[in-house]
């Protein structure tokens, strides 16, 4: 299994970018990289998603390294609502669910 | 458009008590997910079911069972609960590989 590990809390202030890396050394060739973010009482959400390289959808940018043995999670500007738990997800390429990872989450304080 | 729902949101038991916890999605997805949360320790696969009619073990499949109903629902019984399965169970749903799960909201669930 290609295990993951992110910071277990980060703190920002509001209207600063934040970065939350995860490290997955034993990512497997076709595996995805998934984040998610959960709110207390909720179910995660889907955020982004990326295989190789950058992506960036309307709420995140994904930075994924040639090795792909780490990625990194960026929020532009944040604000006090970004405050949550965000997880890594490493698998989905081999077919099998057995091989899907989570992270251990990182909690994001944002400050007023 | 209500996503993945769980049943029920909460529930107390006795140590040896029998409970089944319930999922269905009106995606239409093939693929369905349980996973327990417990502090600190991210979210684990207990079950999953690639497509209707099949189940697998996923990391922590001890003390339960599933039952792939039809395309919509799956359900996770505990025949003797344990207090080391207090915990928060998510459902989740996805139309497989590396496609984006969506989670319901989760059962929380209290063995005592």
């Amino acid at each position: 299994l290609a295990k993951t590990t992110q910071p277990i809390s980060m703190d920002s202030y509001e209207g600063q970018e934040v970065n939350i890396t995860c490290s997955h050394n034993n990512i497997a060739t076709n595996d995805y990289i998934t984040w998610y973010q959960q709110f207390p009482s909720q179910g995660p959400r889907f955020i982004i998603q990326g295989y190789k390289t950058k992506v960036t959808n309307e709420v995140a940018s994904l930075f994924i390294p040639a090795d792909r043995k780490s990625s990194t999670l960026s929020l532009p500007r944040v604000s006090l609502s970004d405050t949550a738990v965000y997880y890594c997800l490493v698998g989905g390429g081999s077919g099998s669910a057995r091989q899907l990872t989570f992270g251990s989450g990182t909690q994001l304080t944002v400050l007023p | 458009n209500a996503g993945v729902t769980q049943t029920p949101k909460f529930q107390v038991l006795k140590t040896g008590q029998s409970m089944t916890l319930q999922c269905a999605q009106d995606m239409n997805h093939n693929s369905m997910y349980w996973y327990r949360q417990d502090p600190g320790m991210g979210l684990r696969l207990i079950y999953y079911s690639a497509s209707e009619g099949t189940t697998d073990k996923g990391e922590v499949p001890n003390g339960y069972n599933v039952s792939r109903l039809n395309k919509r629902e799956f359900s996770l019984r505990l025949e003797s609960a344990a207090p080391s399965q207090t915990s928060v169970y998510f459902c989740a749903s996805t139309d497989g590989g590396n496609q984006p799960q969506h989670f319901g909201d989760g059962t929380r669930l209290s063995i005592l």
